[in-house]
């Protein structure tokens, strides 16, 4: 079973500028979240999505935010790009059952210059 | 979501068992503990998770105490690509508007 991918891998974006990052879920997989992993923060949760939901949100400002389609793909957006967006960008996916158990995929590397 | 303690740093030398602690003191009742790791610029990888009784699976095993205020997990023959950071996190086992708090974790180092 393929895992999650992510898109694009590694980014580069300048200051005040906007980037669209894509999330496909494990096949069968519903819920997808995000999180944003920085050496000073750590893995911060971001939001997550059920049924094309937002079901959850972390505590990040509006210029964060995503979508998740009928087919459960997901992408994530952010606007006005500021130097401390630099991060690893992380997507995760789990079926609705118990243990609701995540899987992450690569992650997307953003760095604002 | 309760609060995970685990150590910052261990070694433990190639082909050698792993023994990683994680104390989760204030642990609900229908709470569980899960564990991931998360090597070098990767995307974190699930391990093991447990709600009372004691687990394996093709990685690991994880043990929790009785009380369920600790938990151990167990790499039984660690290898140098078991190097990374293990997260031991607990959180309630249902799929409402939850998420996965992640702490410092325990950086593993397998020494040859």
């Amino acid at each position: 079973k393929a895992g999650v991918t992510q898109t694009p891998r590694y980014l580069i974006k300048t200051r005040g500028q906007q980037v669209t990052l894509s999330c496909s879920p494990i096949s069968g997989h519903r819920s997808v979240s995000w999180y944003q992993q920085t050496p000073g923060q750590g893995l911060q949760f971001l939001f997550e999505y059920f049924s094309e939901t937002q079901r959850n949100k972390g505590n990040f400002p509006g210029r964060f935010s995503g979508r998740q389609f009928s087919n459960s793909r997901s992408e994530m957006n952010v606007s006005t790009l500021e130097l401390g967006d630099s991060a690893l960008y992380l997507c995760a996916s789990s079926r609705d059952i118990l243990p609701y158990e995540q899987y992450f995929g690569p992650g997307t590397r953003l760095t604002v210059t | 979501d309760a609060k995970t303690t685990q150590p910052p740093s261990m070694d433990c030398a190639e082909g050698r068992a792993a023994n990683l602690p994680c104390n989760h003191s204030t642990i609900s009742g229908n709470e569980y503990v899960y564990w991931y790791r998360q090597i070098h610029s990767q995307g974190p990888q699930y391990i093991i998770h447990g709600l009372k009784n004691n687990e394996t699976n093709e990685m690991a095993s994880l043990i929790i105490t009785e009380d369920r205020k600790s938990s151990t997990l167990i790499l039984p023959h660690a290898t140098l690509r078991d190097t990374a950071v293990y997260y031991c996190i607990v959180r309630v086992g249902n799929n409402y508007g939850q998420n996965f708090v992640f702490g410092p974790g325990t950086r593993l180092s397998v020494l040859p």
